[in-house]
């Protein structure tokens, strides 16, 4: 079965600190993977998409990587701040399945001051 | 710009009332989604319209329809309501520009709670 995990659930980091969120996924035919952001009560924000072609794509303070051999994606936050206080959550299309994104659970993510 | 906007934001029903979920995009996208989201289980695809007078089942259609009304109009409509259909329902639309490398926009959500 095709699936997404995103380990831990949730984390807790001081402001100014860089971090690491984990995303892997079970099958390495894939047509690109996306990360969201969700503010509590809202909708889903993308904020990167890697095409399988790609290893890597950043958009200001964060940058996600992609290993399709290893199955595992990674977002990057440098320096971070209260504001980045979310759930974050990936997303893989594999290939084959129309367009069909499959969801991780998603990882909770709180900066203190 | 308003993107994906979702009606209503909240809803409450009794079982066996039905009740229609409304979304509009005015990105000119030619495909839109349903999405519910339950805790733990992240969000799973209901169905979809990959363009103007096409839908198709998703992971977990039953107890669901839908229409495609128009290119900006993509329906839900729940015909007799369960205590099991009680989430948050998103909407979602992507453009054609890079195919499926195109990134997925979304609504803001309604919050149906069945009793």
């Amino acid at each position: 079965k095709q699936e997404v995990t995103q380990i831990p659930a949730a984390l807790s980091v001081p402001e100014g600190e860089n971090l690491v969120l984990n995303c892997s996924f079970t099958d390495s035919a894939i047509y690109n993977l996306q990360w969201f952001r969700q503010d509590p009560g809202k909708g889903l924000t993308s904020l990167l998409l890697i095409q399988s072609s790609q290893r890597e794509q950043t958009s200001g303070r964060l940058n996600a990587s992609l290993d399709k051999s290893s199955g595992r994606s990674t977002l990057y936050i440098a320096a971070s701040q209260p504001g980045d206080s979310a759930t974050y959550l990936c997303a893989v299309l594999y290939t084959g399945t129309a367009s069909k994104l499959t969801f991780g659970t998603g990882t909770r993510l709180q900066v203190t001051l | 710009n308003a993107g994906v906007t979702q009606t209503p934001k909240f809803q409450v029903l009794k079982t066996g009332q039905s009740m229609t979920l409304q979304c509009a995009q005015d990105m000119n996208h030619n495909s839109m989604y349903w999405y519910r989201q339950d805790p733990g289980m992240g969000l799973r695809l209901i169905y979809y319209s990959a363009s103007e007078g096409t839908t198709d089942k998703g992971e977990v259609p039953n107890g669901y329809n839908v229409s495609r009304l128009n290119k900006r109009e993509f329906s839900l409509r729940l015909e007799s309501a369960a205590p099991s259909q009680t989430s948050v329902y998103f909407c979602a639309s992507r453009g054609t520009g890079q195919g499926f490398n195109s990134p997925l926009h979304f609504g803001n959500g309604t919050r149906l709670t069945v009793t």
